[in-house]
């Protein structure tokens, strides 16, 4: 199953609402995850199950969708917020990741 | 508190092996499925390789099918990656990651716990 997050690239500032898409070549039911990765550290699981929230993470942080298209929400920008975002399909074996979405600070 | 910790990196030659290990705490080993998944410098995430609770179940991805093998010592809180015929396209940081399983409301899985990841350099 392919994974193709939109956009690549994201710049935005403090404050801001963006909203990045993760689309799927196959329907993913609720097989779907959104991590957030910063530089030189390990992901951190933000969302599961497409839209359930994981423990400890900032309630600004949403997750929704569902068949093949996903879409991960902050409602407003933090600066500890900037860094890469991947969705991850479980659905099937390969498991596979969206090419990821950078979000700058504008 | 859960720590997943990777080790056995390094520099190695193309076409030789290399094994690495994450050793895990906190939590109760042979009740999760593990996996491994990678990233090469400046790249995205590309997952490697899953194996069940009880290593009874094991699956990979296409691009290290036949060179790779995951497995775990459920006595020892240990899983571990058999690399064989490295090769360049191998560098990168690889991460084990703990695999969770909900079945309600609905069923789905994710990785809820990840190490801090063991660099690969595959390189004459």
């Amino acid at each position: 199953i392919q994974l193709t997050q939109s956009p690549s690239f994201l710049s935005a500032s403090v404050g801001d609402r963006v909203t990045i898409t993760c689309r799927a070549s196959q329907a993913l039911s609720s097989f779907l995850a959104w991590y957030q990765q910063k530089p030189g550290k390990a992901p951190k699981l933000l969302i599961y199950g497409a839209s359930t929230l994981q423990s400890g993470v900032p309630s600004r942080f949403s997750g929704s969708g569902s068949g093949t298209e996903f879409t991960l929400t902050i409602s407003s920008l933090q600066p500890e917020d900037f860094a890469t975002y991947y969705c991850q399909q479980l659905k099937n074996y390969p498991y596979t990741f969206g090419q990821g979405t950078k979000l700058e600070i504008k | 508190q859960v720590q997943l910790v990777e080790s056995g990196g390094g520099v190695v030659q193309p076409g030789r092996s290399l094994r690495l290990s994450c050793a895990a705490s906190g939590f109760i080993f042979n009740t999760y499925g593990m996996n491994w998944v990678r990233q090469a410098p400046g790249k995205g995430l590309e997952w490697v390789a899953v194996i069940s609770y009880d290593g009874n179940n094991k699956y990979y991805a296409d691009s290290v099918k036949g060179r790779f093998t995951i497995s775990r010592d459920n006595s020892q809180n240990t899983l571990y990656l058999q690399m064989n015929s490295l090769r360049a396209g191998d560098t990168a940081v690889y991460y084990c990651a703990r695999e969770d399983l909900v079945v309600a409301p609905a069923a789905t899985m994710y990785f809820d716990y990840w190490g801090q990841g063991t660099l690969v350099t595959v390189s004459t």
